[in-house]
């Protein structure tokens, strides 16, 4: 079983639409996630950190934290095409590491 | 505010060739910090990590080495490369119990 498990995509949202992207993680006693976005050929660059249950947000993106169900989200309001990228989960592991994703492809189409 | 550099940018080495990169953080003191590969279409794998000058923690054995001189300079090498070892080379910083800022990378093709 994958620590954070992500699908893989391509998922393709038209513009201006919301953008869902979901993320399952198995260790009950992580307490700290985030999201990155990476573009084609270019490394990860944080979106987003998150550490309580809830929503976070941040302009267009919302990131949501559900512990007891194990899942992180992240929500892109009126999307553009320029957030056509690969989206990573990760959570902070034990011993000073960050647990990625595979990430989700995703695909705004105008 | 704290900046992260890799060099080279981009690499194309033979097949039994050495192999150095280097990344180096500003703006921050005892960082920890991270060396990762991400294969072509695929995520990120992490080499190496290191919380303090001299403490290198190895995730995967392989023919590679990381090395940490300095308190803000990570370096990872290899004695003779592997056309395996190909790949986007991405270092990253983090300050304890924090998300992690990745520097710009170094794209390495093996030939």
């Amino acid at each position: 079983q994958k620590e954070v498990e992500q699908n893989s995509g391509p998922l393709s949202v038209p513009e201006g639409a919301i953008a869902s992207l979901n993320c399952t993680y198995s260790d009950r006693g992580s307490q700290s996630f985030f999201w990155y976005r990476q573009y084609s050929g270019k490394s990860p660059e944080l979106i987003m950190s998150i550490y309580s249950n809830g929503d976070k947000e941040d302009g267009r993106f919302t990131a949501q934290l559900n512990k007891a169900s194990q899942y992180v989200s992240l929500l892109i309001r009126d999307s553009q095409p320029s957030d056509s990228a690969t989206y990573l989960c990760a959570r902070y592991s034990s011993a000073s590491k960050i647990i990625f994703g595979s990430g989700t492809r995703l695909s705004i189409r105008p | 505010s704290q900046t992260i550099h890799q060099w080279p940018a981009t690499l194309v080495q033979p097949v039994g060739s050495p192999l150095s990169l280097e990344c180096t953080v500003e703006g921050t003191s005892n960082p920890n910090l991270y060396w990762y590969r991400q294969a072509a279409g695929r995520g990120l794998q992490l080499l190496f990590y290191s919380v303090g000058i001299g403490q290198i923690s190895s995730e995967v054995p392989q023919n590679l080495s990381a090395s940490r001189p300095q308190d803000r300079q990570f370096i990872l090498s290899s004695k003779k490369l592997l056309l395996s070892d190909s790949g986007f080379y991405l270092c990253a910083w983090s300050r304890p119990l924090a998300e992690q800022y990745f520097g710009p990378g170094t794209r390495l093709t093996v030939t």
